[in-house]
């Protein structure tokens, strides 16, 4: 299995809501991701987990929630959002190797009205 | 620092024509390099990838050559398809990070 699989595909929250988003991923890969992205604009990292403990926050707005329950699983919390939060969001995940190449999912497509 | 330079978009071509779209880089030490493509609606896919000087990533025809003396690592092919219609992401990770830095990104448009 050399897929990074993400659900749901397509979201809708309104600005109230509590939501979450999952990643999975079965390659062994011990570090995982979450990225934004605007349109017609390159990923934004948001965090990494690395033997799933957060080694990395770009200063995040507290309202997304990362979680890491195991080393294939990756979720994202989200609680009152803005609709400037809108944007696709992406997993990855990579081995801890000399090249560091990291394998995305498909993405889940946010909308927050 | 660490960043990466694109040739701005959109690339419009004829099917079958020559490919280059150009990246440089600007990074301390021993970055790998990699060019990741993105179909409409999709995520990231990995294209091809070098991880020291001279190295040659190839892919699906498509190829790139590390080259340490320009900090370049440009994507050429020699003949492009309508399917190859999409945005190609220059990206490198710095040696021992965890942190890939990308380009802006150059979309592909390719027409019969």
């Amino acid at each position: 299995d050399t897929e990074v699989t993400q659900t749901p595909k397509h979201l809708v929250m309104g600005m109230t809501n509590k939501k979450s988003l999952k990643c999975e991923q079965h390659m062994g890969h011990r570090a995982m991701y979450w990225y934004k992205q605007k349109a017609k604009k390159p990923p934004e990292l948001m965090f990494v987990y690395s033997y799933e403990k957060l080694s990395i926050n770009e200063s995040v707005p507290s309202r997304f929630s990362p979680e890491c329950p195991n080393s294939s699983l990756l979720n994202l919390h989200l609680h009152a959002l803005q609709p400037e939060d809108s944007a696709l969001y992406l997993c990855a995940s990579s081995q801890e190797n000399e090249a560091g190449e990291q394998f995305f999912g498909p993405g889940t497509r946010l909308t927050v009205l | 620092g660490n960043s990466v330079t694109q040739m701005e978009g959109p690339v419009t071509l004829s099917e079958e024509a020559f490919l280059t779209i150009n990246c440089t880089y600007t990074a301390t030490g021993y970055p790998s390099l990699f060019w990741y493509v993105q179909y409409p609606g999709e995520g990231l896919q990995l294209l091809l990838k070098a991880t020291k000087a001279d190295d040659k990533g190839s892919n699906k025809g498509f190829e790139a050559t590390y080259r340490k003396e320009t900090t370049s690592f440009h994507l050429e092919k020699g003949s492009v398809q309508v399917s190859d219609s999409a945005v190609y992401f220059c990206a490198l990770n710095p040696y021992g990070f965890q942190k890939l830095v990308f380009g802006t990104g150059t979309r592909l448009l390719v027409s019969p």
